[in-house]
């Protein structure tokens, strides 16, 4: 069974970059087919993809998020990350790591509150 | 981008009657729609992709139907432990999710 993790701080100051880090555990992160992606969603409020990154290497973001993230992967640990610049408030959200095949997400991970806050 | 609306935002009803939720698509989608499930303080879970087809594991009474812009997500049923947050998810121009129905007990 295939299970995912999120890790990292719950609490990040204004201007500074958001990291988050996703575990994978019962499945190599290297297996073909798979899109890694992290999406989010605002308290209270609905989901938002924030993008992915292909087993191949490859990456895509949403377009309104495109200019502050980066997703990377490291395959020797089984994870992958998501860097947020520049945060501010309104990037306070639950944060959930998600494995997409065809970009239908069938697992998550439990999702990890961070607060963007001085 | 394609901007996904679900109406309506709240529907109420009683165990064991349909549900009937909907999902609009601002440019067609094809088939590449999906629905998800979530209940407070857990992650969503996949019920429906390309339309109409089930997950696994995902009981009888869902079901999916539409093409195009107009999708419905049907719950023939509804048992207690239905009642949650749905959001619908389109896969054709990246990917973006609909403002969620909830799905509340009369």
């Amino acid at each position: 069974q295939v299970q995912l993790q999120e890790s990292g701080p719950g609490l990040v100051k204004p201007s500074q970059t958001l990291s988050l880090t996703c575990t994978v555990s019962g499945g190599s992160i290297s297996s073909g087919g798979y899109y890694w992606s992290w999406i989010r969603q605002h308290p209270g409020k609905g989901l938002e993809w924030i993008g992915y990154i292909y087993y191949s290497g490859s990456t895509y973001y949403n377009p309104s998020l495109k200019s502050r993230v980066t997703i990377s992967v490291d395959t020797s640990k089984n994870q992958f990350s998501l860097k947020l610049s520049s945060v501010t408030a309104a990037d306070t959200a639950v944060y959930y790591c998600a494995r997409g095949i065809q970009l239908w997400f069938v697992y998550w991970g439990q999702g990890t509150l961070v607060t963007v806050s001085s | 981008e394609i901007v996904l609306t679900q109406s309506p935002a709240t529907l109420s009803l009683s165990p064991g009657e349909r549900a009937t939720l909907s999902c609009r698509a601002s440019q067609s989608v094809s088939s590449y729609l999906a629905w998800y499930q979530q209940k407070p303080g857990q992650a969503p879970r996949l019920l429906i992709y390309d339309a109409s087809n089930r997950a696994t594991g995902i009981p009888a009474r869902f079901s999916g139907s539409g093409s195009g812009t107009d999708f419905t997500l049907t719950i023939s049923s509804l048992e207690p432990e239905d009642f949650a947050v749905y959001y619908c998810q389109q896969r054709s121009n990246w990917c973006s999710f609909g403002q969620g129905t909830k799905l509340e007990i009369k």
